[in-house]
């Protein structure tokens, strides 16, 4: 079945630092691509998508290309601020008309002042 | 707008109980979806429900139900409750159905524990 991959954490970086936390994907057909942000304690929040191959997805800085060929999601920001730790998901919705999301298992984020 | 809720936030129950969660959906969105998140396996998929039908369903055992009302509103039942139910339950409503193009937006959660 589709299956999401991302690079392992926790990560640690400083304040202005640049981020790029990796995700690649395995899916049949055209599924749409999805990062999600967990603050503690809270629920998930859509942090940016993308629906077809090159699309870009931003907000709040960040950043990822849909790259069917690599079949890959990176998440990068220039910048990264103490407000941006949390727990960062990329996920897939399948191709085919379901709502189901299959997620990665999440990197946490720590940025340090 | 309101956003999704869930209630109640937090549950303690006991090996062999069960319990009922609720959500109700932002208000004009039609599909609801349930999660089950844990540190071990993640964030897994529970089921799908559009117009008071499942649409999919995740790999749980039958102890894991659902349903859904005419206003949208969602509620999930789990049965025989055992330790590994303990975990944080997440819903998730969208506008329509069969579109994977749709965002999902998520609930705050109800973190239960089996004792």
């Amino acid at each position: 079945g589709d299956s999401v991959t991302q690079m392992e954490g926790p990560v640690t970086l400083s304040e202005e630092a640049f981020l790029t936390i990796n995700c690649t994907y395995t899916a049949t057909g055209y599924p749409s691509l999805f990062w999600y942000v967990q603050y503690p304690g809270e629920g998930l929040q859509l942090l940016l998508k993308a629906t077809k191959a090159d699309d870009k997805g931003s907000n709040k800085g960040f950043e990822a290309t849909y790259r069917k060929e690599t079949t890959s999601f990176h998440l990068e920001k220039g910048s990264v601020q103490v407000s941006d730790s949390a727990v960062y998901f990329c996920a897939l919705s399948e191709e085919g008309g379901s709502e189901k999301l299959v997620f990665g298992k999440g990197t946490k984020l720590t940025v340090n002042p | 707008k309101a956003g999704v809720t869930q209630t109640p936030r937090y549950l303690i129950k006991t090996r062999g109980q069960q319990v009922t969660l609720s959500c109700s959906p932002i208000s004009g969105h039609r599909s609801v979806s349930w999660y089950q998140q844990t540190p071990g396996q993640g964030l897994q998929f529970l089921f799908e429900y559009f117009s008071e039908t499942q649409r999919n369903k995740g790999n749980f055992p039958g102890r894991f139900s659902g349903r859904q009302f005419s206003n949208s509103r969602s509620e999930m039942n789990v049965s025989t409750l055992e330790l590994g139910d303990s975990a944080l339950y997440l819903c998730a409503s969208s506008l329509e159905a069969g579109r994977n193009t749709d965002t999902q937006y998520f609930g705050p959660g109800t973190r239960l524990t089996v004792l």
